[in-house]
């Protein structure tokens, strides 16, 4: 069975620097979908970033970008220039490309905190 | 485009009852599933419903049950509730590998 691992309960970023959350993940499968969603107190998941693991280019998306290690299997988020909107619970997700849609597997989180 | 709704926002019941959730998808999306997150933890996959279906089904016992309507939306009913289904329950609509859209959740309170 797959799994999803955030080692990192909670990060703690100053305001316009730069911050990475870590993710591992455990698969059999060579063709799969990576994502990173933020849950505000709001409690709606949004999409940051997606990643397909049959593409050697990691995703970018504004301030957002991963670091996509496949061998590694690991699947790091960047936040640059943090800004206080960005304090949230970051959940890294997995699924299967021949699978149903939206089964995602996610992490247990990491709460980020912005500091002004 | 409203996105993904659903309703109630908060909802207390007492234990052994039933419940029933509600979910309307996105816009032209026809694929629905539902997650469960307790406290602290990431969501757990339910299960999932297509063309008014059960494609897909998580590790959740048969209390859990749902519905899909002709017009794409859905409905979750979990008979005799538990102290430990207390959580907030997500509704996810996609039509494509591009990911899932979330609603804003039920908080679900039993007593």
């Amino acid at each position: 069975a797959q799994t999803v691992t955030q080692s990192q309960p909670e990060m703690s970023v100053q305001e316009a620097e730069t911050v990475t959350l870590s993710c591992t993940y455990d698969t059999s499968e060579s063709d799969y979908y990576l994502f990173w969603y933020k849950q505000p107190p709001s409690r709606q998941m949004i999409l940051v970033i997606r990643q397909e693991a049959y593409k050697q280019q990691n995703a970018t998306e504004n301030r957002f970008s991963v670091n996509f290690q496949k061998a590694a299997k690991s699947f790091s988020l960047k936040i640059s220039d943090s800004q206080l909107g960005d304090a949230a619970m970051y959940f890294c997700a997995y699924r299967t490309i021949g699978g149903s849609q939206g089964n995602l597997i996610f992490g247990k989180g990491t709460k980020l905190s912005v500091k002004p | 485009d409203a996105g993904v709704t659903q309703s109630p926002t908060h909802l207390i019941k007492t234990r052994g009852q039933q419940v029933t959730l509600r979910c309307s998808p996105k816009s032209g999306h026809d694929t629905v599933s539902w997650y469960q997150q307790a406290l602290g933890q990431g969501p757990q996959f339910i299960f999932q419903y297509y063309e008014e279906e059960e494609r897909q089904r998580g590790n959740f016992p048969d209390r859990f049950s749902g519905h899909q309507f002709p017009n794409y939306s859905s409905e979750l009913n979990v008979n005799a509730l538990l102290l430990g289904d207390s959580a907030l329950y997500l509704c996810a609509s996609s039509d494509s590998p591009g990911g899932a859209f979330f609603g804003q959740g039920t908080r679900l309170t039993v007593v």
